[in-house]
């Protein structure tokens, strides 16, 4: 298993423009999340999604939007970059059973100039 | 609100030594679980270890053991036996929501280095 892969690793983007950060997990997992990660903070959630075709707000959603039309894959679209966008942004999947851990995706790295 | 408070922002250990990681958390739910995650330089989160609220024993995986203190709400991690690669970013993270579509609040981290 590949686990949680997402793309691309590293991404420059200019004021304005858009772009879709991709997050994909083969472990047939039902919910999958992304998060945020600011430079010295913790994660924060932006999205989440429950099963494919159900989504729900996080805690900072604004200028971001997500789609699931299939169980392995979550992308997140941001529209209209703003340099508060810069941040490390995670995908993360779980099963759904008690107790376990959400499985974090290794990163996109994303810089708005 | 849930919140999760990490009052620690860096931390040096002695190699060989062990180390306690604060964490406390609000919360008005009596189901609840708290998780602790490293992330090393490479950037990647790695599971530690989780407690509920309903666990009556400390959670406990290898060298890392979960002090849980339910009445004053602290979650703290202890580290034994520290070791160079245990320098890290570390965080204490709560579950929000029912245990089936639960969502996680972090704490701002504490920095661990590691000394030789």
């Amino acid at each position: 298993n590949a686990g949680v892969t997402q793309t691309p690793k590293f991404r420059i983007l200019k004021i304005g423009q858009s772009m879709t950060l991709q997050c994909t997990q083969d472990m047939n997992h039902n919910y999958m999340y992304w998060y945020r990660q600011d430079p010295g903070m913790g994660l924060k959630l932006i999205y989440y999604s429950v099963g494919a075709g159900i989504t729900d707000k996080g805690e900072v959603p604004n200028g971001y939007n997500v789609s699931r039309s299939t169980t392995e894959d979550f992308p997140l679209r941001l529209e209209l970059a703003a340099p508060s966008q810069t941040s490390v942004y995670f995908c993360a999947s779980r099963k759904g059973r008690t107790g376990e851990t959400q499985y974090f995706g290794p990163g996109t790295r994303l810089l708005v100039l | 609100a849930q919140k999760i408070t990490q009052t620690q922002p860096g931390m040096f250990v002695q190699e060989k030594e062990a180390v306690t990681l604060d964490c406390t958390y609000d919360t008005s739910d009596q189901s609840y679980g708290l998780f602790w995650y490293k992330q090393p330089s490479s950037g990647e989160m790695i599971f530690l270890i989780y407690q509920g609220s309903y666990d009556e024993q400390n959670a406990t995986e290898g060298r890392y053991s979960l002090n849980f203190q339910k009445a004053r709400k602290s979650a703290n991690l202890v580290i034994s036996a520290s070791q160079l690669g245990d320098s890290a970013m570390y965080f204490c993270a709560m579950r929000e929501g029912v245990d089936s579509s639960y969502k996680l609040i972090f704490g701002s981290g504490t920095r661990l280095l590691v000394r030789p």
